[in-house]
């Protein structure tokens, strides 16, 4: 069946670099996306990957993909207060997205 | 474009009582979803609709109903709530489906209790 797992819970240090990884199971998606969710706000697209590619950069953020192990990751570099929040990966599914539970990273000083 | 407008934004329910969560999009986007989100559980879809007219069941959709008679509205419908219903619950939409790389826009969420 489809599911996306995701740790929970990311601390890290201001300045530092902060990875969130995801393993999905549809290996037939054709794309995978990060979405972020601010305290009390929705979902927002943060970045997606094209499943035929390993990496993509964008900024400060750089994702990774691993088909073969079904691992997708999202590095964040010089992470900021303001990048606090709660980050999803998410699958394709038949006509819908599919969500992990999501971890929550917390950016101390 | 206001996007995706949830109302309301917060509900304290009975147990029994009825309540229509509504939503609306001004993006003329044809897939609009309901998901619901509880603690360390992620998103689970409720019902999701591909177009005026056509709607589907997703994951967790018992105890729920939704309709779909505009492109702009897909209200949902809780007749008996139960506190197992106690979530944070949001509404979303896209103009293609996910499979087609297609950026799902979310409203604020809606917030309900079931005491």
């Amino acid at each position: 069946g489809e599911d996306v797992e995701q740790s929970l819970f990311l601390s890290v240090r201001e300045g530092d670099s902060s990875v969130i990884n995801c393993t999905y199971t549809d290996s037939s998606s054709t794309y995978l996306y990060w979405y972020k969710q601010e305290p009390g706000a929705g979902l927002q697209l943060l970045t997606y990957i094209f499943s035929n590619m390993d990496m993509k950069q964008d900024q400060r953020l750089t994702v990774l993909l691993n088909k073969k192990d079904k691992h997708l990751s999202l590095r964040i570099a010089d992470t900021q207060t303001g990048d606090s929040a709660i980050y999803f990966c998410a699958e394709e599914g038949y006509n819908k997205l599919i969500f992990g539970a999501g971890t929550r990273l917390a950016v101390h000083p | 474009n206001a996007g995706v407008t949830q109302t309301p934004k917060f509900r304290i329910l009975k147990i029994g009582q009825s309540m229509t969560l509504q939503c609306t999009q001004d993006m003329n986007h044809n897939y609009m979803y309901w998901y619901r989100q509880d603690p360390g559980m992620g998103l689970k879809l409720i019902y999701y609709s591909v177009g005026a007219g056509i709607t589907d069941k997703g994951e967790v959709p018992n105890g729920y109903n939704v309709s779909r008679s505009t492109t702009e509205d897909f209200p949902l419908r809780l007749e008996l709530a139960a506190p197992s219903q106690t979530s944070v619950y949001f509404c979303a939409s896209s103009y293609q489906s996910p499979g087609e790389n297609t950026e799902a826009f979310f409203g604020q969420g809606t917030r309900l209790t079931v005491v």
